[in-house]
This record gives structure tokens, C-alpha cells and sequence, in this order.
């Protein structure tokens, strides 16, 4: 049964610490989201790749997030410094594009990494 | 820019009956997600509209898209405590572009 897998899955910290989260997107997808999930802004789009080349990040703040695509099977997203306003629920999702359009597959979510900086 | 609104926002029903959730949107698109997320969970994928009169039904669920009225509803019939959970639809945006935009949620809750 193929899923996201995302680490680590809770995270305490304190204001100022760097954080860095992984995703493990579901084999053979090439596209890979990542997500901030608050009860205040709901669901955002903070960056997403695909084929590990990151297409669009204008849902991050540029001056403390950063997120990667070291290989394949890696998806980070880091933040230094770490303010509690960035306490939420982080969700990485993968799917497949097809040769010649865009998605029509569905987003596959991982299970989310909690984050509360103190 | 694209928007997309759900209402309600919350919902309570009881056991048996029947509701609509609705999903508006403000600018084209050619494809539409419903998604599931039980508390302290992740999304769940629930259905795929790609066409304009798309309907798919699964259990007590039915979802259609009208593209040309920029609508997708969400209908639920004699609804059934384990289907209290928040659903969300997410709107594709135009332009060979892979990204989602989603609409706040609405949070169901059946009571018996």
C-alpha cells in the first residue's frame, strides 16, 4: 500500500530553532506539495516541485523557509529561524503528471508533521 | 486570482438525513477534488471531476461539477455518524499548472 510518508511527526521547539522536515513521496510520483495546514488560514500552498525542480514557493516566507528536493525520494522543508507564528500542521503530498498537461490525478497527502515552536 | 468558497462552514445533522455541501470557485478550471480529513488526520482523496457534468457517487456520497456555473456539490443521503468528519474541495488551476487551491472546509458533524 503506497503512501507519503513524512518525519518526524511531532516537533516541539523553541523560537529561533531550526526545524527541518522530510517527505517521502509515494514511488513513481513526480510531483511533490507542500502545505501549512492552520484553523485560522486553513490549507496554503507554501512551494511545490516536480520532476525535483521547484516550480513555485510563493506560498513561503523567503526569509526563514527553504524546501528541496535532494533526490527522488526526498522532499525537505526548513526553517531557521523558527517563530511560533510557523506553529502548524505541515503536509507533504505527491502525484503524478503526465506526459503533455497538467494533473488530473489526485494528491496523495502524508500523514503531517505538528510543529509547535514555544 | 483563483478563489474557492465552501458553505457551509459547519454543518450538524442528524442521523437520516440528507444534505448538500457547496464548492464555488471564481475563475475557469477543468478539474475539481473533494477531499476527507478526520480529526488530527491527513486529507484523504474522496473524488475526481475532470468534465463538466461529472457526477460519482461512492456510498452515501454523491459529487458533481457544473463548470459553466463554477459549482461543485457534495451531497450526503441518510447520513451516518462515520461520516462526521471535515471535507474539503480543491479547485485545479488553469495553465498546464499542477497546483490546488482549496476551499476552507466544512466541518460535518452527525449526531444520532
Amino acid at each position: 500500500d503506497a503512501r507519503v510518508t513524512q518525519t518526524p511527526r511531532h516537533k516541539v521547539t523553541e523560537m529561533g530553532q531550526e526545524v527541518t522536515m522530510r517527505c517521502q513521496p509515494i514511488l513513481g510520483h513526480n510531483t511533490v506539495f507542500w502545505y501549512r495546514q492552520t484553523m485560522m488560514q486553513g490549507l496554503e500552498l507554501l512551494a511545490y516541485f516536480r520532476n525535483r525542480a521547484p516550480l513555485d514557493d510563493s506560498g513561503m516566507p523567503k526569509d526563514r523557509f527553504s524546501a528541496e528536493m535532494p533526490d527522488a525520494t526526498l522532499a525537505t522543508l526548513k526553517i531557521q529561524p523558527s517563530e511560533p507564528r510557523d506553529s502548524a500542521v505541515y503536509f507533504c503530498a505527491s502525484g503524478l503528471v503526465r506526459d503533455g498537461g497538467s494533473s488530473t490525478d489526485t494528491q496523495y497527502f502524508g500523514p503531517g508533521t505538528r510543529l509547535t515552536v514555544l | 486570482e483563483l478563489k474557492v468558497e465552501q458553505n457551509p462552514l459547519f454543518l450538524s445533522m442528524q442521523e437520516g438525513k440528507n444534505y448538500t455541501i457547496y464548492c464555488n470557485y471564481s475563475t475557469t478550471s477543468d478539474r475539481l477534488y473533494w477531499y476527507r480529513q478526520d480529526p488530527g488526520k491527513s486529507l484523504e482523496s474522496l473524488f475526481v471531476l475532470l468534465s463538466n457534468g461529472a457526477v460519482k457517487q461512492e456510498g452515501r456520497l454523491m459529487a458533481s461539477l457544473d463548470t459553466k456555473a463554477r459549482l461543485s456539490t457534495l451531497h450526503i443521503t441518510a447520513a451516518v455518524h462515520d461520516l462526521s468528519a471535515t471535507y474539503f474541495c480543491a479547485v485545479g488551476t488553469q495553465g498546464g499548472s499542477e497546483k490546488l487551491v482549496f476551499g476552507k472546509g466544512t466541518k460535518l458533524t452527525v449526531n444520532p
